[in-house]
């Protein structure tokens, strides 16, 4: 069984800060089948990367993904007031079939 | 676009039958698998499982044994029933549309809050 790995769980930081977000596979993932979700207070999750680095419909390219193997990184380059949310890993493929991370969160510092 | 809609009870009683409903509009049933993921209050996502509109489907093993899937192509909705629930299964529950490739989910329903409890 697949497990997957986020840190930090959460993530301190101002308006115009960098954010780095990891996402760590207990075993190889294709990077074809790993995502990135947004999720705020009383929403549904928001697609915002696919294939690892492939920003969905309408993501700002502040948001970026990267990585492969067991280590991807979800990365804003510029958080806006807007960012602060918890934000998932997926994958998909491995049994279990989809596989949700633990979320990290990032909020104002 | 598409756009999903879940429906059904928000409150259901231990060892009963949990069932929801999640009408799909404005696409195919057909180029997508339908998921249900589920969130329990304050904590992560879940994936249960996904139905392709054929009626194939895979379910989480956590919950297999409990879980059951349906498709109905004429309405454009896709069912989940969950059997024999505790309060640990009291969550918001979601429906999604699934990269039949992919995997990854772009379309989300907005979430329903089945309450389990007497």
């Amino acid at each position: 069984e697949i497990v997957l790995t986020q840190s930090p769980g959460t993530l301190s930081l101002s308006p115009g800060e960098r954010a780095t977000l990891s996402c760590r596979a207990s075993q190889s993932v294709s990077s074809s089948y790993l995502a990135w979700y947004q999720q705020k207070p009383g929403q549904a999750p928001r697609l915002l990367i696919y294939g690892a680095s492939s920003r969905a419909t309408g993501i700002p390219d502040r948001f970026s993904g990267s990585g492969s193997g067991t280590d991807f990184t979800l990365t804003i380059s510029r958080l806006e007031p807007e960012d602060f949310a918890v934000y998932y890993c997926q994958q998909y493929g491995s049994s279990p079939q989809v596989t949700f991370g633990p979320g990290t969160k990032v909020d104002i510092k | 676009q598409v756009q999903l809609q879940e429906s059904g009870p928000g409150l259901v009683k231990p060892s009963e039958t949990l069932s929801l409903t999640c009408t799909v509009s404005g696409g195919s049933i057909s180029s997508y698998y339908w998921s249900w993921i589920r969130q329990p209050p304050g904590k992560g996502l879940e994936w249960i499982g996904y139905i392709y509109y054929s009626g194939s489907t895979n379910y989480n093993p956590s919950l297999k044994s409990r879980v059951t899937i349906s498709v109905d192509t004429s309405k454009n909705q896709f069912s989940l029933k969950l059997s024999s629930v505790t309060a640990a299964d009291t969550a918001v529950y979601y429906c999604a549309s699934t990269g039949i490739l992919t995997g990854y989910s772009r379309y989300w329903g907005q979430g329903t809050l089945v309450t389990v409890s007497s």
